[in-house]
């Protein structure tokens, strides 16, 4: 059974980068199976898909937030990261790890499968 | 992009309940919906895949259905353990975009 372990920072300051790990284990990011994945979720607001990564470093990012996000991914530790740029209190949330399953074909794309347990972010000052 | 619209946005209902959650797309997303169950403080769980497909362990008093732009979850007898807040995410784009979610509470 995977299990995903979000870890970083609590606490960020506005304008500076915010920081994230997932931690996989019970299977391997190499495998090819999956894209590794981040979803935000604001205090009391809804869900919103920020990116993921597949294991070959190729990339797919939200367009709302494409021109501040960077995920990167180690196969080595069995890790992938979330950087997000000029940070402001719009992107405290509770920041989740995911594993989304892969399809080969054109076009194709599936839900998230499997989360981590999820680490709250707070943007202040 | 693709938004995705639930309705209700609560709902208050009784244990053993028929309960059923709306959720409509602004395009043709064909069978590409999920569903999620989030409970406070935890992780959201996928329930419903290409619409009605269960994910494995889910209750059977859970259904999905629909296709193209309105879909419904359905949950045949409300338990106690049912009361929780219900998402829908379309995956026809690589942007997989969620509903704003429906709060089941107790009636």
């Amino acid at each position: 059974q995977v299990q995903l372990q979000e870890s970083g920072p609590g606490l960020v300051k506005p304008s500076q980068t915010l920081s994230l790990t997932c931690t996989v284990s019970g299977g391997s990011i190499s495998s090819g199976d999956y894209y590794w994945s981040w979803v935000r979720q604001p205090p009391g607001k809804g869900l919103e898909w920020i990116g993921y990564i597949y294991y070959t470093g190729s990339t797919y990012y939200s367009p709302s937030l494409k021109s501040r996000v960077t995920i990167s991914v180690d196969t080595s530790k069995n890790q992938f990261s979330l950087k997000l740029s000029s940070v402001t209190a719009a992107d405290t949330a509770v920041y989740y790890c995911a594993r989304v399953p892969y399809c080969s074909a054109a076009s194709c794309y599936r839900p998230f499968d499997s989360w981590g347990q999820g680490t709250l972010v707070t943007v202040s000052s | 992009d693709i938004q995705m619209t639930q309705s209700p946005s609560t709902l208050s209902a009784s244990v053993g309940d028929r309960v059923t959650i709306t959720c409509r797309a602004s395009q043709n997303i064909n069978s590409w919906l999920a569903w999620y169950q989030q409970k406070p403080g935890k992780a959201p769980k996928l329930l419903i895949y290409d619409a009605s497909s269960f994910e494995s362990g889910v209750p059977s008093r859970f259904s999905g259905s629909g296709s193209g732009t309105e879909f419904t979850l359905t949950i045949s007898s409300l338990q106690p353990d049912d009361f929780a807040t219900y998402y829908c995410q379309q995956y026809k784009s690589y942007w997989g975009t969620f509903g704003q979610g429906t709060k089941v509470e107790i009636k």
